[in-house]
């Protein structure tokens, strides 16, 4: 695997369910971060990582469980969501002293029900 | 704080046609400015990024774009468009604590 890979690409889940969304990267990189994408809004920063310490939490609601064991693995934990929550989730990661650009995974469409 | 703008959510040009994409920044230190492209139902790609060395710059598939301080402009270009180049652009600006900072994207349509 090169890159930063995510899974699964597809979910759907009821309100009441539970699940998590993995993404791993393949680039030694030493931040990570989680992305909200939805449909006429602007791409919306979630969480932060660096060097596995949790450095951004942009007033996310609690439903939304970020976890990040290593510096090459970043999971969402999700619980009890809302039909707003639908979105593409993309993960990213970086090198901070190099520039700052961010690679993206392919993310993951998540639906709602 | 940093900010970007960019002017037009959606721009059509007819293949073979200049490609332009416009990106204003806001910026309080030098910026770090970058493209990104997203094909439907995929990631964001980078396409190229400014950091303070040439002021113009080349990146993939053709693109460039050219750092123009006293514009505070960071415009896409491209000289003869593709089918393929038919994609959502995003300019972004790094700000001092390593995020990114994104417009709220081009959408961009190619006509044969």
């Amino acid at each position: 695997e090169t890159g930063v890979t995510q899974t699964p690409r597809h979910l759907v889940m009821g309100m009441t369910n539970k699940k998590s969304l993995k993404c791993e990267q393949h680039l030694g990189h030493n931040a990570m971060y989680w992305y909200k994408q939805s449909a006429k809004k602007p791409l919306e920063l979630m969480f932060v990582y660096n060097f596995k310490e949790q450095t951004e939490n942009n007033s996310v609601p609690s439903r939304f469980s970020p976890e990040c064991p290593n510096s090459s693995h970043l999971f969402l934990h999700l619980h009890t969501l809302q039909p707003e929550d639908s979105a593409l989730y993309l993960c990213a990661s970086s090198q901070a002293d190099t520039g700052y650009e961010q690679y993206f995974g392919p993310g993951t469409r998540l639906t709602v029900t | 704080a940093q900010s970007v703008t960019q002017l037009g959510s959606h721009v059509s040009v007819s293949e073979g046609a200049l490609v332009l994409l416009r990106c204003n920044y806001s910026s309080s230190v030098p910026p770090y400015l970058f493209w990104y492209v997203q094909y439907p139902n995929q990631g964001l790609q980078l396409l190229l990024k400014y950091t303070s060395a040439a002021t113009l710059v080349k990146g993939i598939n053709g693109f460039e774009a050219e750092f123009k301080k006293s514009e505070t402009s960071f415009h896409l270009t491209k000289p003869s468009a593709h089918m393929s180049d038919a994609a959502e652009y995003f300019c972004a600006v790094s700000d001092v604590t390593d995020k990114l900072i994104f417009g709220t994207g081009t959408r961009l349509q190619v006509f044969p």
